[in-house]
């Protein structure tokens, strides 16, 4: 089955610090790349996602970098807040069907004070 | 007024008993799906509805079964529970078609003893 390779599996970030976490997928015809946070005892959400006819997207302090060549992806938390702790999740798949997404295993965000 | 919400929170029951959890959406979607989360993070999509017809059924054993009386509802009935299927199950929901958010309940811990 097609995977989704995201790393690291825990980040412990300093308030203010820089959030960097990776995702890399092998079908080329995915075409559609969301990120997805979790908090304890929630479902996951959408935070953002991108087509790969971009190479940036940015909402606020979240921006997902895309390169396509390289088919990873990843998503940079600028000025780290600790309610942004929690599990983020990348996600790959064909933008026609969502129920084809598949997901990273996860990384567990730690944002100390 | 919850978008997504399914019940029961918890459930914990022993080894061959037959369980169902429900869900229902009130965001007028078209789509719905079943996720498993094991103890590691992993979400695993299970199946999804659209317009009460299955269209993906990932290979999950045949005594997972999902029940959508109508567009708003999608229920997984578990018959023969075995301790295997301890994990967390979030129903999502969804428009049909590319760039449409997953939008998931906040999970059942099931536990079998």
């Amino acid at each position: 089955q097609q995977q989704v390779k995201q790393s690291p599996q825990s980040l412990i970030v300093q308030k203010g610090g820089i959030s960097i976490i990776n995702c890399a997928y092998e079908n080329t015809a995915f075409d559609y790349f969301p990120w997805y946070q979790q908090f304890p005892g929630k479902g996951p959400a959408l935070l953002i996602a991108i087509r790969p006819d971009v190479s940036e997207k940015k909402e606020g302090r979240f921006t997902i970098s895309f390169n396509k060549s390289a088919k990873q992806f990843s998503l940079h938390i600028m000025d780290s807040q600790p309610g942004d702790s929690a599990t983020y999740f990348c996600a790959s798949g064909d933008g026609g069907s969502q129920g084809n997404l598949i997901f990273g295993k996860g990384t567990k965000l730690s944002v100390k004070p | 007024d919850t978008a997504v919400s399914q019940t029961p929170k918890y459930l914990v029951t022993q080894m061959g008993n037959d369980k169902s959890i429900k869900c229902e959406q009130n965001l007028g979607h078209d789509t719905m799906y079943w996720y498993k989360q094991d103890s590691k993070k992993f979400l695993k999509i299970m199946f999804s509805y659209n317009n009460k017809e299955l269209i993906i059924n990932e290979t999950v054993p045949n005594r997972f079964s999902p029940k959508s009386p109508d567009k708003a509802h999608l229920n997984l009935h578990i018959n023969s529970l075995e301790l295997g299927d301890s994990a967390v199950y979030f129903c999502a929901s969804s428009h049909s078609g590319g760039n449409s958010p997953l939008h998931f309940g906040n999970g059942t811990r099931l536990t079998v003893t």
